[in-house]
């Protein structure tokens, strides 16, 4: 079963800083990895899917850089609706498919 | 427009059955591979299972924690997914999401709450 873990779980950033998230798989996902932005109350939204492609409509702040085990998501400069939880999920075909990552919450410092 | 609404949440007691389902619009529903993932108060995300679409088969998958006990189905004539969850436990308490899978899980619905407990 492939495991994914988020670090930092925490990140206290302030407004126009740069923020880097990292997602790390128990095995091999290749570049099948998606990120999603989850605010309070609402549905999480998708970011980046097969590791560094920008889902429609989302700014290019947003980047996603990595394969195989070890996955970057970088906030170039963040803005005030940046802040909020952010997942990791793996997409390979290794069962269960749809692996969430425990999430990294960016708040505000 | 694309939208995922679910319905048949609720309050159910442990060992009992519920369906949820979820209604598609603004999209060929019969094309995508559909899942559920679900999120307890306070916690991450989950997934649950998900459903192929009919040209790969419609088989499904579903994560270890509620296998043998979860089903998830489709009715392309309709355009709704169904999951029905049997011998309902106190920690399948949560939001339950209907997602429409492409490159990603690319839309969600606004999810339905479902409550276990006695």
């Amino acid at each position: 079963e492939i495991v994914l873990t988020q670090s930092p779980a925490t990140l206290s950033l302030s407004p126009g800083e740069r923020a880097t998230l990292s997602c790390r798989a128990s095995q091999s996902v290749s570049s099948y990895l998606a990120w999603y932005q989850q605010k309070p109350g609402q549905a999480p939204r998708l970011l980046i899917y097969d590791a560094s492609n920008r889902a429609t409509g989302i700014p290019a702040r947003f980047s996603g850089s990595g394969s195989g085990t070890d996955f970057t998501l970088t906030i170039s400069s963040l803005e005030p609706e940046d802040f909020a939880v952010y997942y990791c999920q793996q997409r390979s075909n290794w069962p269960p498919r749809g692996t969430f990552g425990p999430g990294t919450k960016v708040d505000i410092k | 427009e694309v939208q995922l609404v679910e319905s048949g949440g609720g309050l159910v007691q442990p060992g009992r059955s519920l369906r949820l389902s979820c209604t598609a619009s603004g999209f060929t529903f019969g094309d995508y591979a559909m899942s559920w993932v679900r999120q307890a108060p306070g916690k991450g995300l989950e997934w649950v299972g998900f459903i192929r679409s009919k040209a790969y088969g419609g088989t499904t998958e579903y994560a270890a924690s509620v296998k043998g006990r979860f089903t998830i189905s489709r009715d392309d004539s309709k355009s709704i997914a169904y999951l029905q969850m049997n011998s309902l436990k106190t920690e399948d308490t949560a939001v339950y999401y209907c997602t429409r899978e492409s490159i990603a899980v690319d839309y969600w619905g606004q999810g339905t709450l479902v409550t276990v407990s006695s």
